[in-house]
């Protein structure tokens, strides 16, 4: 089915290791976006990317490595896990620019750092 | 840089309530955007405000853009079980364009 999916749903990694979040997404979309859910803090940019091989830091990037060398997908990777890395995380895609065209969210991968 | 101020936090509303929340920002938007995130998925678009004093309505849902436009407001009339989730404003960053930053989110709960 078309849509964007990502994995694992659920995640759980001890500090220091390295994890990689994946965004798969079928709509050809050129902009790919990455946010973190915590409570108290809504939804935050970790990074976005407005095409393959075009990728550009958002408001909290740090701890967190992007790629895009397909238009379909988007890795997040922790190259070294926090305990304050415990999040949910969600992909997003949209035609354009986010404000004239709906982002288009994931259902999130839950991650816990132990 | 701006900030969105989301309130209130959360609500606790009975079925058949109206309900209604709102956001402000600390500069001038040009778009407007409310979202909703039902239980364990992504947030959805629900409606989109693109002009000041604008006043849009998606069936039950009716969100408005400020005359100051730094601020907008979604009612909710009629509320359903259904309704529960988390409802999200958001508007274009301005130090980059592409980029969305989202208010903190309003709850809300529907009793029966």
């Amino acid at each position: 089915d078309a849509g964007i999916t990502q994995s694992p749903r659920y995640k759980i990694t001890e500090t220091g290791r390295q994890v990689t979040l994946m965004c798969h997404q079928t709509w050809s979309h050129s902009y790919m976006f990455w946010y973190r859910q915590d409570l108290g803090h809504g939804l935050r940019l970790i990074y976005y990317s407005a095409a393959a091989d075009i990728t550009d830091k958002g408001e909290v990037p740090d701890g967190y490595v992007v790629s895009r060398s397909k238009t379909e997908n988007f890795p997040l990777t922790l190259e070294s896990a926090t305990r304050s890395q415990t999040s949910v995380y969600f992909c997003a895609s949209s035609v354009g620019s986010s404000y004239n065209s709906p982002l288009h969210f994931g259902n999130g991968t839950r991650l816990t750092v132990t | 840089g701006q900030q969105l101020n989301q309130s209130p936090q959360s609500m606790f509303i009975q079925e058949g309530e109206d309900v209604s929340m709102n956001c402000t920002s600390s500069s001038i938007f040009n778009t407007w955007l409310w979202y909703k995130q039902d239980p364990g998925e992504g947030p959805v678009l629900l409606i989109a405000l693109y002009k000041a004093g604008e006043l849009t309505s998606n069936g039950r849902l009716t969100a408005q853009f400020g005359i100051t436009r730094k601020d907008s407001f979604l009612n909710i009339s009629a509320s359903i079980p259904s309704d529960v989730g988390i409802y999200f404003c958001a508007g274009p960053s301005t130090d980059s364009w592409g980029k969305l930053q989202f208010g903190a989110g309003t709850q809300v709960v529907v009793t029966p």
